[in-house]
């Protein structure tokens, strides 16, 4: 079993559609959890930050953890055609860690 | 936010040769790191580059295969070294400051035929 599950995709929704994206995972030594984004021939751009459980919103993005379920998701609201990318997950240990775990990325397509 | 920039950006190269990649940071970070994606799988850790040391590198990685060089803090180097058709794959310099997330540059695309 993989340490971080994300399912692949390739996930497709018409313009103005609310996007769930999710990740599990299995060690619940995780505190930090992070969502990139990655549109392609580019490399992965941060979009999201947040240490422990709940949400953190930032525009039409909002990160939500649930530490008890290990289970981490990206919400985009009013999605828009400039979304479509490869979303990644990715969660570390305790502050002074450096090792990142990433998901394999889910395939969003927002069709116009 | 560290902007980080990696060149060449792509390259198509011949297998048993060796590619140098460059990776400069517009700002002093205190670690960078250096993945590989391939297509499918999850980001791999292939080592972190040490400033003025030797890199530390993720199991199923030795420095012959991947030598890396970090002059000063803003510079580092990955070398891919004898290359097969495996090697072929993106490569991704990474940065961070203290505790801070990781931010990427725009990765290498090696192609070896």
């Amino acid at each position: 079993q993989k340490e971080v599950e994300q399912d692949p995709g390739p996930l497709s929704v018409p313009e103005g559609a609310i996007v769930s994206l999710n990740c599990t995972y299995s060690n619940s030594a995780f505190q930090y959890f992070m969502w990139y984004r990655q549109y392609s021939r580019k490399g992965p751009e941060l979009l999201m930050y947040t240490y422990s459980s709940g949400n953190k919103e930032d525009g039409r993005f909002t990160a939500q953890v649930d530490k008890s379920s290990k289970y981490i998701s990206l919400f985009i609201r009013d999605s828009q055609p400039s979304d479509s990318a490869t979303y990644l997950c990715a969660m570390k240990e305790a502050s002074g860690t450096y090792k990142y775990i990433f998901g394999t990325g889910t395939r969003l397509k927002v069709l116009a | 936010s560290a902007v980080i920039s990696q060149k060449p950006s792509r390259d198509i190269c011949q297998r048993g040769t060796s590619l140098t990649i460059q990776c400069q940071v517009d700002s002093q970070v205190t670690m960078m790191f250096w993945y590989r994606q391939q297509p499918g799988q999850s980001l791999t850790l292939i080592a972190t580059a040490n400033q003025g040391s030797e890199a530390t590198y993720e199991s199923g990685f030795v420095i012959d295969k991947f030598p890396i060089s970090r002059p000063n803090l803003t510079f580092s180097t990955l070398t891919v070294s004898n290359m097969s058709p495996e090697d072929s794959s993106i490569y991704l310099c990474s940065g961070r400051t203290g505790d801070s997330p990781l931010h990427f540059g725009n990765g290498t695309r090696l192609t070896v035929t």
